[in-house]
């Protein structure tokens, strides 16, 4: 089935310590995404990226980085650098189109990250 | 990218109506309304768009005004299985650009 998957669903860290959560998608979209969630709250935009090789910050990218080495792949490395980490984490892909027309973002089921 | 205003939260009693607003008074002739929904701790869900004529599909109507500045949506019986947190988001239409979500509308249907 064609979809976007975000794994692991659950994933625990300790304080310092980097970690890299995985999101792929065989949709064949151009445009992926990464967002942040926190209680109550809506979604933050950390990194996008609309072809191989580029990406492009978020409203919250400090503490973070990304690569997309392949069109299928956008994976999220949570650095140290991140203060506050633990949150629910949000990955998405959507066409691009020159002519226009239903660009609808499909999203994974996200990751929930704790650090201890 | 254009902003959106909607209420925190509302309630609407199964089997009626829910009617969610959003504003975007500074949506530009390009850019489509887009509403998605979000059931805890899943990923948000596309429900309908539209740039300035009425849609409707099997999840949903929109409703947007003539001026573009406001839609609406709505959901024509309500069930439990709505509760969710709605977003409207503006995108122009052709993907290349960061996709931004508000706070959206927490919305409890209520039995």
């Amino acid at each position: 089935d064609g979809g976007i998957t975000q794994s692991p669903k659950y994933l625990f860290r300790k304080e310092g310590q980097n970690v890299t959560l995985s999101c792929e998608q065989n949709l064949n979209h151009d445009a992926m995404y990464w967002y942040r969630q926190d209680p109550g709250q809506g979604l933050r935009l950390i990194y996008y990226s609309q072809i191989v090789n580029d990406f492009q910050k978020g409203d919250i990218a400090e503490g973070y980085s990304v690569s997309r080495e392949k069109k299928e792949s956008f994976p999220l490395t949570v650095t140290s650098a991140q203060k506050n980490p633990t949150a629910f984490y949000l990955c998405a892909s959507s066409i691009l189109t020159r002519t226009g027309g239903n660009t609808e973002a499909f999203f994974g089921q996200g990751t929930r990250l704790t650090v201890v | 990218d254009a902003k959106t205003t909607q209420p925190p939260s509302m309630d609407c009693a199964e089997g009626r109506a829910a009617n969610l607003p959003c504003n975007h008074s500074t949506i530009s002739g390009n850019e489509y309304v887009y509403w998605y929904r979000q059931i805890h701790s899943q990923g948000p869900q596309y429900i309908i768009h539209g740039l300035k004529n009425n849609e409707t599909n099997e999840m949903a109507s929109l409703i947007i005004t003539e001026d573009r500045k406001s839609s609406t949506l709505i959901l024509p019986h309500a069930t439990l299985r709505d509760t969710a947190v709605y977003y409207c988001i503006v995108r122009a239409n052709f993907g290349n650009e960061k996709l931004t979500f508000g706070t959206g509308t927490r919305l409890t249907i209520i039995p």
